[in-house]
């Protein structure tokens, strides 16, 4: 099975300021996609951002870009002029191009500091 | 909003019980996953259904169970319930496209007494 992790089980960022979380994955496939996924105090699972293996480009969504690195099976997420409301747990996703399963890491921690 | 739904939101039981979860896919979401996240803990993969059939089972333990049914809806049934089931399960709903990603529903807090 793919394994996921997350080696940073909390990380803290200043109000405004930008924080990069990590994740790293372990496939034999070539094609997959790769999801980043927020759960605030709320506990709603919440899509953030995803990425498709065979897209050289790194996915943006407004603050939020990832650093996708295929050949280090490494898939980090920049979070730009970080706000209150970005404090969650952050999980990292990947699913394999033809597969069902979802694995996800065990998550990270994100306090945002006034 | 994701557009998922599940009921009911909260849900106390005592050991022993029975008790059902019941999750509505968006609307022409054929694929149903059930996630199982104890406190602190990541999401541990249940199950899935793919238009009423079984299409992956993860860490499902045999006191658990679950279906969907034909409009689509799919219902977890906990049986014999211990302590440590004291969860968030959560439901989440995928359309099958290869690139389409699945949305999680509210989830349902189990509390066992």
């Amino acid at each position: 099975a793919q394994t996921v992790t997350q080696s940073q089980p909390e990380m803290s960022v200043q109000e405004a300021e930008t924080v990069t979380l990590s994740c790293t994955y372990d496939t034999s496939e070539s094609d997959y996609y790769l999801f980043w996924y927020k759960q605030p105090p709320s506990r709603q699972m919440i899509l953030v951002i995803r990425q498709e293996a065979y897209k050289q480009q790194n996915a943006t969504e407004n603050r939020f870009s990832v650093n996708f690195q295929k050949a280090a099976k490494s898939f980090s997420l920049k979070i730009s002029d970080s706000q209150l409301g970005d404090a969650a747990m952050y999980f990292c996703a990947y699913r394999s191009l033809t597969g069902n399963q979802f694995y996800f890491g065990t998550g990270t921690s994100l306090t945002v500091i006034p | 909003d994701s557009g998922v739904t599940q009921t009911p939101k909260h849900l106390i039981t005592a050991t022993g019980q029975r008790v059902t979860l019941r999750c509505s896919p968006r609307s022409g979401d054929l694929s149903v996953y059930w996630y199982q996240q104890s406190l602190d803990q990541g999401l541990q993969f249940l199950i899935q259904y793919y238009n009423g059939e079984e299409r992956a089972k993860g860490n499902i333990l045999e006191r658990f169970s679950a279906q969907q049914f034909p409009d689509l809806h799919s219902e977890l049934n906990l049986s014999s319930l211990e302590l440590g089931d004291s969860a968030l399960y959560f439901c989440a709903s995928r359309r099958e496209a290869s690139t389409d990603t699945q949305y999680f529903g509210p989830g349902t807090r189990l509390t066992v007494l």
